[in-house]
């Protein structure tokens, strides 16, 4: 069972747009959140996280949103750059419990 | 520069084998962990392990074995009892045994295919 869900596999963007990256659960335990990038051949990078106490964090370009109630967390990228082209994962984890999900990951494309 | 190193990139298995994915880190960290990927689908953990010489399962651990005789190592076999070994594996440690609040570092990989 997916307990973590990116339900789009693809997003593409124009140079210079925002982009919103997508991650909902279903496991109210989760309690931190992670963002990962990944590009071809390569293994996934951390990129930014936030805690279950936090609704938002921000890091440069890099913002990431979450809401509780919903569920529901989302990566913000502004301004969008050709070299934010790559594969990002969501992930979240029950430190408790000793779990941590990923999602499948969304493709993001920023044209130039 | 401190890492992870996974070998070989790319590993061919014929049926009936067992092969051996190589994990080394130099990050001193005290966590490792093995990741399944397959297509359209996130990564799913197969062991991890938060101190030498213990390790857990994790989802799916069947048709797979681990040793971790080194804080630096982590190698990930794949039995002949794993009747679906084609996938992208991918090795992570962290700093903290065990405790998942913290980000994870991955190596780059190694693609297992199927003659």
């Amino acid at each position: 069972d997916q307990q973590v869900k990116q339900n789009s596999p693809s997003l593409s963007v124009q140079e210079g747009r925002i982009s919103i990256l997508n991650c909902d659960y279903t496991n109210s335990m989760f309690d931190y959140f992670l963002w990962y990038k990944k590009y071809p051949a390569e293994g996934p990078t951390f990129l930014i996280s936030i805690s279950s106490i936090k609704d938002k964090n921000e890091d440069g370009r890099f913002t990431v949103f979450l809401n509780k109630s919903a569920k529901h967390l989302s990566l913000h990228i502004v301004p969008s750059q050709p070299g934010d082209s790559a594969v990002y994962f969501c992930a979240a984890s029950d430190a408790g419990n000793n779990d941590m999900r990923f999602g499948a990951g969304t493709r993001l494309t920023v044209k130039p | 520069d401190g890492g992870i190193t996974q070998s070989p990139k790319y590993l061919f298995r014929k049926e009936g084998q067992n092969v051996t994915l190589s994990c080394e880190q130099n990050l001193n960290h005290d966590a490792m962990y093995w990741y399944r990927q397959d297509p359209g689908q996130g990564l799913r953990l197969i062991y991890y392990s938060q101190i030498v010489n213990d390790f857990q399962k994790g989802d799916i651990a069947e048709g797979y074995s681990v040793s971790r005789e080194k804080k630096e190592s982590f190698p990930l076999t794949v039995t002949s009892a794993q009747k679906n070994p084609t996938a992208f594996y991918l090795c992570a440690s962290s700093i903290v045994g065990g405790h998942l609040n913290q980000p994870q570092h991955f190596g780059d990989g190694t693609r297992l295919s199927i003659l």
